[in-house]
């Protein structure tokens, strides 16, 4: 069963911090991954998509990946109140057949 | 650019009966997938369509099943609807581009058995 652990939160960050998200997936052949926000009562939007080990920016995010240690985070450099949301990690792997797995997501509060 | 659409966005079944929910993609994406929503399953993908060919399917039994049609709009259905089928229907369009992706969702369809 491939798992994807995501603390659920909610994390709470001052107006301007950085916010540090981070997700764990137990697939050691997953390929892609994913990162996904989510207002209340909207549909999830794709932020950002990471295949290679390393960092990936774009714009105040950044996502890094290690597959070595089988764990893929999000940061977002100084956080407005427009971040506030639910933030959903999804990994992408199978062979042959391969499933987007989502975690439960991490609700992301940020504070004025 | 138009966005997904997804009809209807509201239905309300009976246990027992079927539904069918449709998708209409970006234009000039080609893959669809369906994801379900629940409050206690969280996001769950169901299956993925790519030029009229089912490319992926996640865990769910065979009662959930899909198409793409020629134009990639996407149909689902769920026959012999149950209590626990409940929840929000979501698709999405997305294209690969090289190494740009780009994933849009519709609104989702609000599906209540009863």
């Amino acid at each position: 069963q491939k798992e994807v652990e995501q603390n659920s939160g909610p994390l709470s960050v001052p107006e301007g911090a950085i916010a540090s998200l981070n997700c764990t997936y137990s697939d050691r052949g997953s390929q892609s991954f994913f990162w996904y926000r989510q207002y209340s009562g909207k549909s999830p939007e794709l932020i950002m998509f990471i295949y290679s080990n390393g960092d990936k920016e774009d714009g105040r995010f950044t996502a890094q990946l290690n597959k070595a240690s089988q764990y893929v985070s999000l940061l977002i450099r100084d956080s407005q109140p427009s971040d506030s949301a639910t933030y959903l990690c999804a990994v992408y792997s199978g062979a042959g057949s391969y499933q987007l797995t989502f975690g439960k997501g991490t609700k992301l509060s940020v504070i004025p | 650019k138009a966005g997904v659409t997804q009809t209807p966005r509201y239905l309300i079944k009976t246990r027992g009966q079927q539904v069918t929910l449709s998708c209409s993609p970006i234009s000039g994406h080609r893959s669809v997938s369906w994801y379900q929503q629940t409050p206690g399953q969280g996001l769950q993908f169901l299956f993925e369509y790519f030029s009229e060919t089912q490319r992926n399917k996640g865990n769910f039994p065979g009662r959930f099943s899909g198409r793409q049609f020629s134009n990639s709009r996407s149909e689902m259905n769920v026959s012999t609807l149950e209590l626990g089928d409940s929840a929000l229907y979501l698709c999405a369009s997305s294209l690969l581009a090289g190494t740009t992706y780009e994933q849009y969702f519709g609104p989702g369809t609000r599906l209540t058995v009863t």
